[in-house]
C-alpha cells in the first residue's frame, strides 16, 4: 500500500524537552509539508520541502525544526523554544510532477505537553 | 496567515438532505481544494477547481468558483451519515504547493 505513516500517534513532552515527530512516505513524491492544527481550527504550515536536502520555513517555524536527508523522510523537531506546543501534527505530501496540487496526509500525531 | 474562511463553522442536518458550505478566500489563487477531515484522523482530498473553472462535480459533491467575489462553495447532496466530518478549503496560489487552508466547518448527518 502506498502512503505516508506517521508516528508515533500519540507523544507527550516533557518541559524542556526535544521531540521528534517521524514522517515517512513510499509515494515517491518530492514535495513534503509539516502542518499544525489547533482545536477548531485550520491547518498552518511549519516547514516544508520540495527536493532533499533542502526545506523552507513556513508560517509557524519558530520553535520547530526539519531535515530532509532522504526523499521518504520528513521528520519533524519540537524543540523546547516552542512554549505551547499541544496540537495536532500533519505531514503531507504531493506529487510536484503533477498538474493539479493535491496533497496526501499522513494519520497525524497528537502531541501534549505533560 | 489563514486566507480562507469558512461557514458555517458548524452544520447539523438529517440523512438526505443537502449540505452547503462556503469559503472565501483573499488573494489571488490557481486553484482552489476541498478536503475531508474525520475525527483524530489526516485529511483526504475531495475535488480541485482550477481559478478557469466555474463549476466542477464529483459524484454527490458539487463545487463552485466565483473569483470575482473570491468564494467558493461545496454542496454535498442526499447526505449520508457517514459523511460527518469536518471538511477544509485550501487555496493554491502562485507558490506551486503551498495551499492556505481555511479553518473548516463540521457538517453532523443525523440517520
Amino acid at each position: 500500500d502506498g502512503g505516508i505513516t506517521q508516528s508515533p500517534k500519540y507523544l507527550f513532552r516533557k518541559e524542556g524537552q526535544n521531540v521528534t515527530l517521524s514522517c515517512e512516505q513510499n509515494l515517491n513524491h518530492d514535495a513534503m509539508y509539516w502542518y499544525r492544527q489547533d482545536p477548531g481550527q485550520g491547518l498552518r504550515l511549519i516547514y516544508y520541502s520540495q527536493i532533499v536536502n533542502d526545506f523552507q520555513k513556513g508560517d509557524i517555524a519558530e520553535g520547530y525544526s526539519v531535515s530532509r536527508e532522504k526523499k521518504e523522510s520528513f521528520p519533524l523537531t519540537v524543540t523546547s523554544a516552542q512554549k505551547n506546543p499541544t496540537a495536532f501534527y500533519l505531514c503531507a505530501s504531493m506529487d510536484r510532477r503533477a498538474i493539479n496540487e493535491k496533497l496526501f496526509f499522513g494519520s497525524g500525531t497528537q502531541l501534549s505537553v505533560l | 496567515s489563514q486566507q480562507g474562511e469558512e461557514d458555517p463553522q458548524a452544520l447539523s442536518i438529517q440523512e438526505g438532505e443537502n449540505a452547503t458550505m462556503n469559503c472565501s478566500y483573499k488573494t489571488s489563487i490557481n486553484n482552489l481544494q476541498w478536503y475531508r477531515q474525520n475525527s483524530g484522523r489526516g485529511l483526504v482530498h475531495l475535488i480541485l477547481i482550477r481559478s478557469n473553472e466555474r463549476e466542477k462535480h464529483s459524484g454527490r459533491l458539487r463545487v463552485t468558483l466565483d473569483t470575482s467575489k473570491k468564494s467558493s462553495s461545496l454542496l454535498i447532496t442526499a447526505s449520508r451519515a457517514a459523511d460527518t466530518a469536518s471538511y477544509f478549503c485550501a487555496a493554491g496560489g502562485t507558490s506551486y504547493g503551498k495551499l492556505t487552508f481555511g479553518q473548516g466547518t463540521i457538517l453532523t448527518v443525523h440517520p
